[in-house]
């Protein structure tokens, strides 16, 4: 079966500091990654994904991920966290016709 | 443009009830999903259409559930007589094709007491 895991509940940064919020997975075949970013009573927004072609993607609001076929990881970061980047995050996967499924999603905290 | 849209934002129903929860995807989109997302994890597929079929209803977890999109735009996901355990934020995302990025709407929260 397909999965994606995201092995942390919670990630704490200090602001300016580089953030990364892991994620691996477990797809069959090639897989199609995608990160997506929920604010409070806001739905999911989408911020990157992976198809095909290079290993680092870049997204919206300065973040990006790097796709890992060995480490089967999808890792999102930024170099630089704000405040405002305080939200929960879900990396998702699918492949060939297969569901897209999610993690269970990382609260990211954003300390000033 | 428009984003995806749901309605109602909040609805809550007694055990036994019959429900309806609409979603109208972006337009242009042919590809729509039925997600459900409760508390603490991450949004678990119920089903996905493309066009007017629906294409895979493997994750409707029992009869009780079922979703139509007639004209291939607005769908609606039907619950009948509800449980208190299918209380949850129900979502709705569209695509422009299947494979590609999903924007979801703002979701339904049901409760059911």
């Amino acid at each position: 079966a397909q999965s994606v895991a995201q092995p942390e509940d919670q990630v704490n940064v200090a602001e300016g500091n580089p953030l990364t919020v892991k994620c691996t997975y477990s797809v069959s075949g090639n897989p199609y990654l995608f990160w997506y970013v929920q604010y409070p009573n806001r739905g999911l927004q989408f911020l990157l994904k992976y198809i095909t072609g290079d290993n680092l993607v870049k997204g919206s609001y300065g973040f990006e991920a790097e796709f890992n076929k060995s480490q089967t990881s999808f890792h999102l970061k930024k170099p630089s966290a704000l405040v405002s980047d305080s939200a929960l995050y879900f990396c998702a996967g699918y492949s060939g016709n297969t569901p897209l499924v999610f993690g269970k999603g990382t609260r990211l905290s954003v300390i000033a | 443009g428009a984003g995806v849209s749901q309605t109602p934002s909040n609805k809550v129903t007694e055990k036994g009830k019959y429900v309806e929860l609409r979603c109208d995807p972006i337009s242009g989109h042919t590809a729509l999903y039925w997600y459900r997302q409760s508390l603490g994890q991450g949004p678990e597929f119920l089903i996905y259409f493309q066009g007017t079929g629906a294409a895979d209803d493997s994750g409707l977890p029992n009869d009780r559930f079922f979703a139509v999109r007639p004209e291939g735009s607005v769908s609606t996901l039907k619950i009948q007589r509800t449980e208190r355990g299918d209380s949850a934020v129900y979502l709705c995302a569209s695509s422009l094709r299947q494979g590609r990025e999903q924007y979801f709407g703002p979701g339904t929260r049901l409760t059911v007491t």
